[in-house]
């Protein structure tokens, strides 16, 4: 079945650490997104990519970075430089469309906890 | 700059009974627009979405919602509400500016269901 696997599921991290958060799609998806989400803020989006290397800042990128190496995969990295990482983390992706957009499908997401 | 808005935190509504949950978005071009659902701990699934054509668009789950371009609105209904119905719900509009496509979401209200 097609669909985004995010993993892990759960991870812990602790102060001054960097963490890699997973996410791959076989959806043969071009697009690819990350977002944060904390109670009562929706969800914020921290980088985007259309296409195999190239990415770009969403609107909260500072303490985080990604790479795009293939179509199918789109890690995002949380650094030490993140003050406040506790958060629910969603990866999405969708194929663009000519002069449209097209639905984004989610992962289940992974749950970032500083201890 | 393109925003969504959701103006109702939590709702809460008795089993049965008739739900609408508001959504207003500001975007200067025609906008792209979804409905999203999310049950705890879990990531998001559509419910529906508007590009064009018929204003009053159809989704799963026997959820309706109505594009009004003069209120800037998108809102989402159902006639009766059943308990399974209580998740997170978020609105979104599809950003297609500057070449790259982007979902922006609203806060999202939580849906409450009382027997």
């Amino acid at each position: 079945d097609g669909g985004i696997t995010q993993s892990p599921k759960y991870l812990f991290r602790k102060e001054g650490q960097n963490v890699t958060l997973s996410c791959e799609q076989n959806l043969n998806h071009d697009a690819m997104y990350w977002y944060r989400q904390d109670p009562g803020q929706g969800l914020r989006l921290i980088y985007y990519s259309q296409i195999v290397n190239d990415f770009q800042k969403g609107d909260i990128a500072e303490g985080y970075s990604v790479s795009r190496e293939k179509k199918e995969s789109f890690p995002l990295t949380v650094t030490s430089a993140q003050k406040n990482p506790t958060a629910f983390y969603l990866c999405a992706s969708n194929q663009p469309g000519t002069g449209g957009f097209t639905e984004a499908f989610f992962g289940q997401g992974t749950r970032l906890t500083v201890v | 700059a393109q925003s969504v808005t959701q103006p109702d935190i939590h709702i809460t509504v008795s089993e049965g009974a008739s739900l609408e949950l508001r959504c207003n978005y500001s975007y200067g071009a025609t906008p792209y627009l979804f409905w999203y659902v999310q049950s705890p701990g879990q990531g998001l699934q559509l419910l529906l979405k508007y590009f064009s054509g018929d204003t009053l668009v159809q989704g799963i789950k026997g959820f309706e919602a109505e594009f009004k371009r003069s209120q800037s609105s998108f809102n989402l209904r159902k006639p009766s509400v059943h308990w399974s119905d209580a998740a997170e719900y978020f609105c979104a509009v599809g950003d297609i500016s500057g070449g790259y496509n982007k979902l922006i979401f609203g806060a999202g209200t939580r849906l409450a269901v009382h027997p």
